[in-house]
């Protein structure tokens, strides 16, 4: 497995409230990923990171904002979390050329509620 | 960017039969299609991956085609086991990322 830890792993938080979630990597990989999973909607791209401090917006990044201080760790913010963001969040890592081989975490599972 | 498209949703297969899905994606510049299967609970796993300068791969009983012409490839699983069960994910290169396909459930019945 490659070395991607999440946490929290499960989180119940209230609408309104800021919430954080981090990835950490042991791979020293240069890209890291957040996706969200819904149900009928697949794996979609919220921000994307090609370096520290180097970030991108994927297809559903209204609502969340990231950051990337060291190779290791990336970060997904939920400035106000709404019942439409609860879900199930991917971190990703790629070890090969930009958009290749992509390897997942085990996810964190968010309710707002 | 790249849009995938994948079928079927679902699908339910014997024990010991094949199971076939099928993916299109819109870029033809597209070079890399990976499947990705990911059981109850857990990350999506790499499990099988193409490029576009073969037409077919294989890797015990599974086996991923490609079609550059009509812009498809599918994951063929032969002699389905119990563990087989799980949801499948095919994806193409968008830029820098991976664009995904709604997934396949699949249901191995014993």
């Amino acid at each position: 497995d490659a070395g991607i830890t999440q946490s929290p792993r499960h989180k119940v938080t209230e609408t309104g409230t800021p919430v954080t979630l981090r990835c950490h990597q042991t791979e020293n990989h240069r890209y890291m990923y957040w996706y969200r999973q819904d149900p009928g909607h697949g794996l979609r791209l919220i921000h994307y990171s090609y370096g520290v401090k180097d970030t991108d917006k994927g297809e559903v990044s209204d609502g969340y904002s990231v950051s990337r201080s060291k190779t290791e760790d990336f970060l997904l913010t939920l400035e106000s979390a709404t019942s439409s963001q609860t879900s199930v969040y991917f971190c990703a890592i790629s070890s090969g050329a930009p958009g290749e081989t992509i390897y997942f975490g085990e996810g964190s599972w968010l309710t707002v509620v | 960017g790249e849009n995938v498209e994948q079928h079927p949703s679902t699908l339910s297969v014997q024990e010991g039969d094949s199971a076939v899905i099928k993916c299109t994606y819109s870029d033809s510049a597209s070079n890399y299609f990976p499947w990705y299967k990911q059981e109850l609970g857990k990350g999506p796993q790499l499990i099988i991956d193409i490029r576009s300068n073969v037409g077919e791969k294989k890797d015990q009983r599974i086996a991923v085609t490609l079609n550059k012409t009509a812009k498809h490839f599918s994951l063929h699983i032969t002699e389905t086991q119990p563990e087989d069960s799980a949801v499948y994910f095919c994806a193409a290169p968008n830029d820098y990322k991976l664009s995904f396909g709604a997934g396949t459930t699949v249901t191995v019945r014993a």
